[in-house]
C-alpha cells in the first residue's frame, strides 16, 4: 500500500524566507502528485499537479519537483509571507485511481 | 456547479442519532472520494466512487458508515447510531475519470460533524 510522508510536520520561518517543504511517498507507480493547502476549518485547495511523466511545476511563487524513482517531490515558496501560512499536503494518486495524502507540514510565516 | 458542493455545513448530533451528509461535485465528474479528517489529523480515505459503483470501500471505519451515489452525480455518506468518536470533518472530493494521468482533484468545504 502507498505510503506518504511528509516532513517537516511544523515549520515556522520570518517573512522573507524560501523554504522547502517535503513529500516522500513509497511506490513509484503512480498517475501525478498533486500538492494542497489547507486554511483552519477549511477545505484543501490545489495549488500544482505534476504528471508522472514531469520533473517541475511552476505557479508565481511556487515551484514543486517531483523525482519518481526516488520516490520525493519538494514544493519550494520563494518569498514568504504571512498568508502562506496554512497547512500544506501533498498526495499522489496511484493507478487504481486513489488518492493518498500525507499528514501534512503546518507552515507559519511571521511578519 | 461551479465547485464541489457539501450539506449541511455543520451538525451537532447527538449519540446513538443516524446522521446523512450529502456530496454535489462538479458536474460531469465520475470519480467521487470521501474522507474524513479528525482534529490535528491527516485525510482518512473512506470511500471512492467511479459512477454509481464503489470498486474501493475499503476505509469505511464499521458497518455503521454507509455511502451510495446515484445518477452518477449526488452521494450520501450516513453514519448510523453515531458515536463521539465520528466528530470530524468529512470532506468529499470529485474528479475527472479518464484513462489519462492528469486530472486534479478538487475538493468541498467539509461537513463539521460534532457527536454529543
Amino acid at each position: 500500500k502507498q505510503e506518504v510522508t511528509q516532513i517537516p510536520a511544523a515549520l515556522s520561518v520570518p517573512e522573507g524566507e524560501n523554504l522547502v517543504l517535503n513529500c516522500s511517498f513509497t511506490d513509484s507507480a503512480i498517475y501525478n502528485l498533486q500538492w494542497f493547502r489547507q486554511d483552519p476549518g477549511k477545505g484543501l485547495t490545489s495549488l500544482l499537479l505534476i504528471q508522472s511523466s514531469q520533473r517541475e511545476q511552476t505557479s508565481g511563487r511556487l515551484n514543486a519537483s517531483l523525482d519518481k524513482s526516488s520516490g520525493r517531490s519538494t514544493l519550494y515558496i520563494a518569498a514568504s509571507q504571512p498568508g502562506d501560512s496554512a497547512t500544506y499536503l501533498c498526495a499522489v494518486r496511484s493507478l487504481g485511481n486513489q488518492f493518498y495524502f500525507g499528514t501534512g507540514t503546518s507552515l507559519t510565516v511571521i511578519p | 456547479g461551479a465547485g464541489v458542493s457539501q450539506s449541511p455545513s455543520n451538525k451537532v448530533t447527538e449519540k446513538g442519532k443516524d446522521v446523512e451528509l450529502r456530496c454535489d461535485p462538479i458536474s460531469g465528474h465520475t470519480a467521487l472520494y470521501w474522507y474524513r479528517q479528525s482534529l490535528g489529523q491527516g485525510l482518512e480515505f473512506l470511500i471512492y466512487f467511479q459512477g454509481n459503483s464503489a470498486p474501493d470501500k475499503s476505509g469505511l471505519p464499521s458497518d455503521r458508515f454507509s455511502a451510495e451515489r446515484t445518477g452518477g452525480s449526488v452521494s450520501t455518506l450516513t453514519i448510523q447510531r453515531t458515536q463521539q468518536e465520528d466528530s470530524a470533518v468529512y470532506l468529499c472530493a470529485s474528479s475527472l475519470f479518464t484513462l489519462a494521468s492528469g486530472n486534479t482533484i478538487y475538493f468541498g468545504e467539509g461537513s463539521w460533524l460534532t457527536v454529543v
